[in-house]
C-alpha cells in the first residue's frame, strides 16, 4: 500500500462547479500536510497547509481528518486556470514530503 | 517564500555521458535538500536527502553510485547523473525547507533529462 494515495483522476468539471478531493495516507506518525498544485512540465508550487482545524483561502478548503488519516481539498467555483494537478504531501520526520500521486483537475468551459 | 533556484531546466545528453544538476537556494541557507525524480504521469518519488556536509541518504532502489549527490556548502546542492542510460531520462526537482522549518517545502524549477 502506498503511504499517500489518491484518486487520479482526472476530475473534468464545468466552470463554476464545485470539487473535491481526498486523499489518505498511511504513516499515522505524519506530523503536517499540505496541498501542492502542479501544472504540466512544472514544479509543484504550495497551494495550502492543510491544519486540524481546518482552513480556507478564498475558494479552497482543505480539511485534514488525523482519525481516519485523510485530507481534502474542495475547490468552489472552479476556474478554467484551475486546471492543474494537485498533489497532497504528507510531512514525516525530518521535513521529508511523501507525496500522493496526484489528482488531475479538468475545468471545461 | 523562500526561492530555490535549479539549473539547468533541460538538458538533452548522449547515452553514457553524465549530467550534473545544480539546485541553489537563493535568499535562505539550506542545511537540507531533497531531490526528487518524476516520470511522465506519475508522482514526485523522493530519490535522496542531501544535507550540508555529510553524505546523502539515499532511498531504497536509488543507486547511490549512480546518482551522486554533492551538499557542500548550506546553499548549493548538485545531483549527478552518472553514465546515464535513456531509462534516467526524466523530471528531476530539488527541494529545501525553510528557516522556519514548517514542514514546508521549496521546490526548484526542475529539470528535465533526456538521454539519447
Amino acid at each position: 500500500r502506498k503511504e499517500v494515495e489518491q484518486d487520479p483522476g482526472p476530475f473534468n468539471v464545468p466552470e463554476g462547479a464545485t470539487v473535491a478531493f481526498n486523499c489518505t495516507y498511511s504513516n499515522s506518525a505524519s506530523q503536517s500536510f499540505f496541498w501542492y498544485r502542479q501544472d504540466c512540465r512544472k514544479e509543484p508550487k504550495l497551494l495550502m497547509s492543510v491544519y486540524s482545524s481546518g482552513n480556507e483561502d478564498g475558494r479552497f478548503t482543505a480539511q485534514l481528518n488525523r482519525a481516519s488519516q485523510y485530507i481534502s481539498l474542495l475547490i468552489r467555483d472552479s476556474k478554467l486556470s484551475d486546471s492543474a494537478t494537485y498533489l497532497c504531501a504528507a510531512n514525516n520526520a525530518g521535513n521529508m514530503l511523501t507525496f500522493g500521486g496526484g489528482t488531475r483537475l479538468m475545468v471545461k468551459p | 517564500g523562500a526561492v530555490v533556484s535549479q539549473h539547468p531546466s533541460r538538458v538533452i545528453c548522449k547515452s553514457g555521458t553524465s549530467v550534473k544538476i545544480e539546485c541553489r537556494s537563493l535568499d535562505f541557507q539550506a542545511t537540507t535538500m531533497f531531490w526528487y525524480r518524476q516520470f511522465p504521469k506519475q508522482s514526485l518519488m523522493l530519490m535522496a536527502t542531501s544535507n550540508e556536509g555529510s553524505k546523502a541518504t539515499y532511498e531504497q532502489g536509488v543507486e547511490k553510485d549512480k546518482f551522486l549527490i554533492n551538499h557542500a556548502s548550506l546553499t548549493l546542492s548538485t545531483l549527478t547523473v552518472t553514465s546515464a542510460h535513456p531509462e534516467d531520462s526524466s523530471f528531476y526537482i530539488c527541494s529545501a525547507s525553510g528557516v522556519e522549518n514548517t514542514g514546508e517545502l521549496f521546490f526548484g524549477e526542475g529539470s528535465r533529462l533526456t538521454v539519447l
